[in-house]
Parts: structure tokens; sequence; C-alpha cells
């Protein structure tokens, strides 16, 4: 069964500071896509980041980039030029596909990350 | 664009309610899902629906039961809710093939 786990439940970064956050995975499968969701205190859960594993490239979107390491099975979260505005709980996220057509979709616990100013 | 819209916001229930959680959603996405999330857990799959009259269990489904007549409903039942079921629980939904879920609001439920 697929796993997905981020080893760090809190971290602090300085305010424009870059900050990375760690997420691992295991599967056996090859295809599968790969998220970062963030979820501020209103509760929303907001999509941050998203890495289709056939992709090569690691996805970036703004100050948000990924670091995937598909053999390592590993999924790091880089936020650069920290904003208070990051402060939330960001959760690792894997969705699996099946020939069935049934999509499965395993979050990790989280991390909260705290902004300083 | 409304997106997924959770009925109600929040709820306190005396243990051994039934209650219904709803759940819409107006972008035609033929999956939909039920999670809970609870403190240091994050979120955790109830059940799911990979298109209308289809609905599936995740990994915590006791309890629960859901139903799925059209595309843009997808309610959730609690028959007799039970002081463990407290938690925020959350809908989302995602298109066929595409793989990203979008999230409702989610709802907050107290079972006392």
């Amino acid at each position: 069964a697929q796993t997905v786990t981020q080893s760090q439940p809190e971290m602090s970064v300085q305010e424009a500071e870059t900050v990375t956050l760690s997420c691992t995975y295991d599967t056996s499968e090859s295809d599968y896509y790969l998220f970062w969701y963030k979820q501020p205190p209103s509760r929303q859960m907001i999509l941050v980041i998203r890495q289709e594993a056939y992709k090569q490239q690691n996805a970036t979107e703004n100050r948000f980039s990924v670091n995937f390491q598909k053999a390592a099975k590993s999924f790091s979260l880089k936020i650069s030029d920290s904003q208070l505005g990051d402060a939330a709980m960001y959760f690792c996220a894997y969705r699996s596909t099946t020939t069935s057509g049934t999509y499965k979709y395993i979050f990790g616990t989280g991390t909260r990350l705290k902004v300083l100013a | 664009i409304a997106g997924i819209t959770q009925a109600p916001t929040s709820q306190i229930l005396a243990a051994g309610r039934r209650m219904t959680l709803r759940c819409t959603q107006d972008m035609r996405h033929n999956a939909m899902y039920w999670y809970r999330q609870d403190l240091g857990l994050g979120l955790r799959l109830i059940h799911y629906s990979n298109t209308a009259g289809t609905t599936g269990k995740g990994e915590v489904p006791d309890g629960y039961s859901v139903s799925r007549a059209n595309t843009d409903d997808f309610p959730l039942t609690l028959a007799s809710a039970v002081p463990s079921q407290t938690s925020v629980y959350f809908c989302a939904s995602s298109p066929g093939g595409g793989g990203t879920q979008y999230f409702g609001p989610g709802t907050r439920l107290t079972v006392l």
C-alpha cells in the first residue's frame, strides 16, 4: 500500500528567507501524481503545486518549487522569499492511477510552517 | 464560480442522532470524495465516488454512508453519531483522468 510521510511536524522560517518542506512516499507504481496543498487558518485546502511522475522537470509556481526525486521517492517543497501569508499547514499528497478507474489520494500528516517577521 | 459548497459550516450534535453533511459541486467533476481531518492524522478518506451512481469505501468508512444520485451532489450521512466522529469533514472533487482535487470549505462537527 502507498504511504506518504512528512517527518517535520513544524518548521519556522524568517520572512524573506527560503525554507524546504520534506515529503517521502512509498509506492510500487510508476505512474502517479504528487501534490502540495496549503491549509491556512481559514481551513480551506489550497493547491500549491502538482507534479506528474512521468515528467522529469520539477514543477514551479512562482515562489514555490519542488525537488522531485523519483528513484528516492522524495518530493520536497521549496518556498523562496517567504511571506507572512505563507504561514499555514502544508500537506503532501499522492494520487495513484489505476486501470480500473479508481483513484486513491493519500495524504501525509502535515507540516505546520511558521513565518517569523 | 462557486466550486464546492458544504453545509453546514459547523454543527454540534448529540450522540445517537442522525446527521447528513451536504456537498455540492458545480464543476461537473466525475469523482467526489469525503475526508475527515483529525489533529496529527492528516486527511483520511471515508468514501469516494468515481461517477454518478457508484460509490466506494475509503480508509475509515465505518459509521458513515454516502450516495451519489447525480453528478453534483455527494451527501455524507452519520446514521447514529458517536463522539469519535468529532472532526472536520472535507468534501472534494476531481475531474476524470486529471488528477487535481479541489476541496470544499469543510464542516466542523462536534458530537457530544
